[in-house]
């Protein structure tokens, strides 16, 4: 089976760094990915990680440990525009992705 | 980059009617497709997994004959709601991927909300 689990909710002030962990447990785990959803919109892509290590893209990183079945996401110097639900997805071995239950981000001014 | 396009993006029908919802890539060819259901402040449940030319495989509990998918070329799957009802009114969205392009990211439709009355 697949669970992934997330904080529901967080909250920040801009140009502030967050973090959004992730736990897991995906049988035949593959790699771990991020996506952000704006109210109403699709989901988009962030990051993902198939290895362990972390991952910078800009203002993104994305963080796994295999061994602990664990992930994060980091945000950093936090903008207004990032106030969105951020989903973790496990990856199967079967290219099939999990969503976790999504933690809505909240920056304030 | 990848565009995925869904049609309609919006559709209220009656309790007992049937509605057919399309999923293209419009700029590539996606060897799979899936499609997702996601209820209001809730996450996306994968419901089925599409590869161009074979059968759909469902996750457990997706009632198969409820929830017509075919994937009839490498840029188009269609999921019919057979026989909707008011429970089957959620924001449906699919995503396409392409392993050889690029690697592990999907790319997502904007989704169709369905209201059944």
């Amino acid at each position: 089976g697949q669970s992934l689990e997330q904080p529901s909710e967080v909250t920040a002030v801009e140009g502030a760094i967050v973090q959004i962990n992730c736990t897991y447990q995906t049988s035949g785990f593959y790699g771990l990915s991020w996506y952000q959803q704006h109210d109403g919109g699709a989901p988009t892509f962030l990051s993902y990680n198939a290895l362990d290590g972390l991952e910078e893209t800009g203002r993104f990183s994305s963080f796994l440990s295999r061994s602990d079945s664990y992930g994060y996401l980091l945000l950093q110097e936090l903008q207004m525009k990032d106030s969105a639900s951020y989903f973790c997805a496990g990856e199967d071995n079967f290219n099939k992705f999990y969503f976790g239950s999504g933690t809505k981000l909240n920056v304030k001014p | 980059g990848a565009v995925v396009s869904q049609h309609p993006s919006w559709v209220i029908c009656k309790s007992g009617t049937s509605v057919k919802i399309e999923c293209r890539s419009l700029d590539f060819q996606a060897t799979t497709m899936f499609w997702y259901r996601q209820f209001p402040k809730q996450s996306l449940m994968l419901m089925a997994t599409s590869n161009e030319g074979s059968k759909a495989t469902y996750e457990q509990g997706v009632e198969k004959d409820k929830f017509l998918i075919n994937h009839a070329s490498l840029t188009l799957s269609t999921l019919t709601v057979t026989s909707a009802h008011p429970e089957d009114s959620s924001f449906y969205i699919c995503s396409a991927s392409d392993r050889d392009l690029h690697y592990n990211e999907q790319f997502f439709g904007p989704g169709t909300r369905l209201t059944v009355l």
